[in-house]
């Protein structure tokens, strides 16, 4: 099938912690991944994304690699901030088409201080 | 540059109704997706608009459908709602349709309430 499948949250950290977001999908071929977030009172957002094996995707501090083996994207912070208290959502593409994303159930993230 | 903009943001109808969703792409932008989603989910893919023509549809029944205009904004219909339909309606426009990578851009979405 064709899916995508994060940890369920909420997630709570304290400021400086490490963050893990686990993600897999299911796909026949090679999807391209992304990472979105949607940050309080606004529109999802794209965080980072990888379009081939081995890859690796970053931004902000955030990083994610393209594991074909393991069919896993996993989201990674050495050291979250309060700002970072977001809804993270993992996401593949389908059938080429740039406009359909297959989304996750997404991760709710607070960071406390 | 202007991003992506939704109207109404939130509407209240009752089973059985017609709703129009409306969505103004981003500048430079000619593609326009639609996503559905629920409390607690991740959006679901309803269809995609590409010089205004329909280019991709998820599993939604024909009572979904919709437009782009030649200023590449777009409209989402939806006739006969049901309960179900209650959901947060995100729009998404992108430059071209092909590649699979490429950055969607959202707006905030507007939220219909199906009483």
């Amino acid at each position: 099938g064709n899916s995508v499948t994060q940890m369920e949250g909420p997630v709570t950290l304290s400021e400086e912690a490490f963050l893990t977001i686990n993600c897999t999908y299911t796909a026949t071929g090679y999807p391209s991944l992304f990472w979105y977030v949607q940050y309080p009172g606004e529109g999802l957002q794209l965080l980072l994304k990888a379009t081939k094996a081995d890859d690796k995707g970053s931004n902000k501090g955030f990083e994610a690699t393209y594991r074909k083996e393991t069919t896993s994207f996993h989201l990674e912070k050495g050291s979250v901030q309060v700002s970072d208290s977001a809804v993270y959502f993992c996401a593949r593409n389908y059938g080429g088409s740039q406009g359909n994303l297959i989304f996750g159930k997404g991760t709710k993230l607070s960071v406390k201080p | 540059e202007t991003g992506v903009t939704q109207s109404p943001t939130h509407l209240i109808k009752t089973r059985g109704q017609q709703v129009t969703l409306r969505c103004s792409s981003q500048s430079g932008h000619n593609t326009v997706s639609w996503y559905q989603q629920a409390l607690g989910q991740g959006p679901q893919f309803i269809f995609q608009y590409y010089r205004e023509e329909e280019n991709g549809r998820g599993n939604f029944p024909p009572r979904f459908s919709g437009l782009q205009f030649p200023n590449y904004s777009s409209e989402l219909n939806v006739n006969a709602l049901e309960l179900d339909d209650s959901a947060l309606y995100l729009c998404a426009s992108s430059l071209g349709v092909q590649g699979g990578a490429g950055e969607l851009f959202f707006g905030e979405g507007s939220r219909l309430t199906v009483l």
